[in-house]
């Protein structure tokens, strides 16, 4: 079975601080992986997103997320948060063949900025 | 907003109480998802709908009834509950069960008193 591992699970930064928030998995093939965000009160929504390909991927709001195979990681940065980007951030992942139905979610971290 | 709407926001119920949470969409998806979202515990999956089947249960205790009569409804009916499945319920839904991107709803806060 995949698991999702979020080691922090609350994050306090200044503004323009650097972000780095840790993912890993355990998966013994090929896996989709996602980050998604939760605002205070919103739902939740998609960062971004790896298949394939590059594994250095640009999402919204000035994020990105490096897929590292030998490590089973996909880390979460931001060279600079701004207060907005307080929220829940979670890391997911799905089997390569096997869609949204085999969603794993981690536990999520708590970002707190702080202006 | 992403197209995904539950009602109620807020569900205050009795372990006594019969209640229906739902879901709507009006993306066009043909898949709907109920998670339920826990303080320090990771979102669990409980049910999936394809073309109104239900094609996964993830072991959800029988005290939680799905029902999805037409794509874009999905209702979750709730009797005889424990305080421990009081949680945030997140509806999602996705083209397709296979389709690797959901869109979801704000959610139900559920307490259970």
């Amino acid at each position: 079975a995949q698991s999702v591992s979020q080691h922090n699970h609350h994050v306090i930064l200044s503004e323009a601080a650097s972000l780095e928030l840790g993912c890993n998995y355990s998966y013994g093939g090929t896996v989709n992986l996602f980050w998604y965000v939760q605002y205070p009160g919103q739902h939740l929504q998609l960062l971004l997103k790896y298949f394939s390909g590059d594994p250095l991927v640009k999402g919204i709001k000035g994020f990105e997320a490096e897929f590292i195979k030998s490590k089973f990681s996909f880390n979460l940065r931001k060279p600079s948060v701004q207060w907005s980007d307080t929220a829940e951030y979670f890391c997911a992942v799905t089997p390569h063949s096997g869609g949204y139905q085999k969603v794993t979610f981690g536990t999520g971290t708590k970002l707190q900025v702080i202006p | 907003e992403t197209g995904v709407t539950q009602t109620p926001r807020h569900l205050v119920m009795g372990m006594t109480n019969k209640k229906s949470l739902k879901c709507e969409q009006h993306l066009g998806h043909n898949a709907m998802y109920w998670y339920k979202q826990s303080a320090k515990k990771p979102l669990e999956l409980m049910f999936v709908y394809s073309l109104e089947e239900r094609v996964e249960n993830n072991s959800v205790p029988s005290r939680f009834s799905p029902e999805c009569p037409n794509s874009s409804h999905l209702f979750l009916h709730l009797h005889t509950l424990q305080p421990e499945d009081s949680a945030l319920y997140l509806c999602a839904s996705s083209q397709d069960q296979l389709e690797t991107e959901a869109f979801f709803g704000q959610g139900t806060r559920l307490t259970v008193v």
